[in-house]
């Protein structure tokens, strides 16, 4: 079965550090993808990233940067300069195929972030 | 504007009743999926279904039902067998390659009088 574990349930820093949050994953899969989603206190869930496992590229857009690491199935999301609105649960997902279309998303616990202005 | 819509925002349940949760997508999304999220926890998928007229049961299926007789429509009906109902639902679609995220809707609150 799939896995994905977000050991860190909150964390809050003033404006302006950088945050990192942790997200590790197993699966059995050879190929499979990797998510990052952002809630902000609306509910609703807002896409940020996707990953696949065969690019382990890592990426900077903007004041985001993703690591991905095959070697200790880790997935880790930064957050450089953190502002106020930055304040949301994250979460990590990983992608299962479950057949003709779209794909099964396995999610993490999520990890809240505050911004303290 | 391109998006999924889920009505009503809050919902409430009395002892026994069964209720509906709305979710439509303009999207031309093949896949459609119902999740459900407990306080400081994350998603756990209850139905999915990849076309019309299918859908599957997910990991926490049990005391919901739901239907697709559009393909942009999926409806989710708690039911009373569903013994403890109060969360946070929330409805995402996707398009039918499987490398795709899913987009999310705005959720229902739900819960019991």
């Amino acid at each position: 079965a799939q896995k994905v574990t977000q050991a860190q349930t909150e964390i809050s820093v003033v404006e302006k550090e950088d945050v990192t949050l942790d997200c590790v994953y197993e699966t059995r899969d050879t190929t499979y993808y990797l998510f990052w989603y952002k809630q902000p206190p609306s509910g609703e869930l807002v896409f940020l990233i996707r990953r696949n496992s065969f690019d382990e590229q890592n990426e900077i857009s903007g004041r985001y940067s993703w690591n991905f690491q095959k070697s200790t199935s880790s997935f880790n999301f930064t957050i450089t300069a953190s502002q106020v609105v930055d304040s949301a649960v994250y979460f990590c997902a990983l992608s299962e195929a479950i057949g003709a279309a779209g794909n099964k998303l396995t999610f993490g616990g999520g990890t809240r972030v505050l911004v303290k202005p | 504007d391109g998006g999924i819509t889920q009505s009503p925002k809050y919902l409430f349940r009395k002892e026994g009743q069964n209720v509906t949760l709305s979710c439509e997508q303009n999207l031309n999304h093949d896949a459609m999926y119902w999740y459900r999220q407990d306080p400081g926890q994350g998603l756990r998928l209850i139905y999915y279904s990849q076309i019309v007229n299918d859908f599957q049961k997910g990991d926490i299926a049990e005391g919901y039902s739901v239907s697709r007789e559009k393909k942009e429509s999926f409806p989710l009906t708690v039911t009373s067998a569903q013994k403890n109902p109060t969360a946070f639902y929330l409805c995402a679609s996707s398009p039918g390659q499987k490398n795709q995220p899913q987009h999310f809707g705005d959720g229902t609150r739900l819960s019991i009088l």
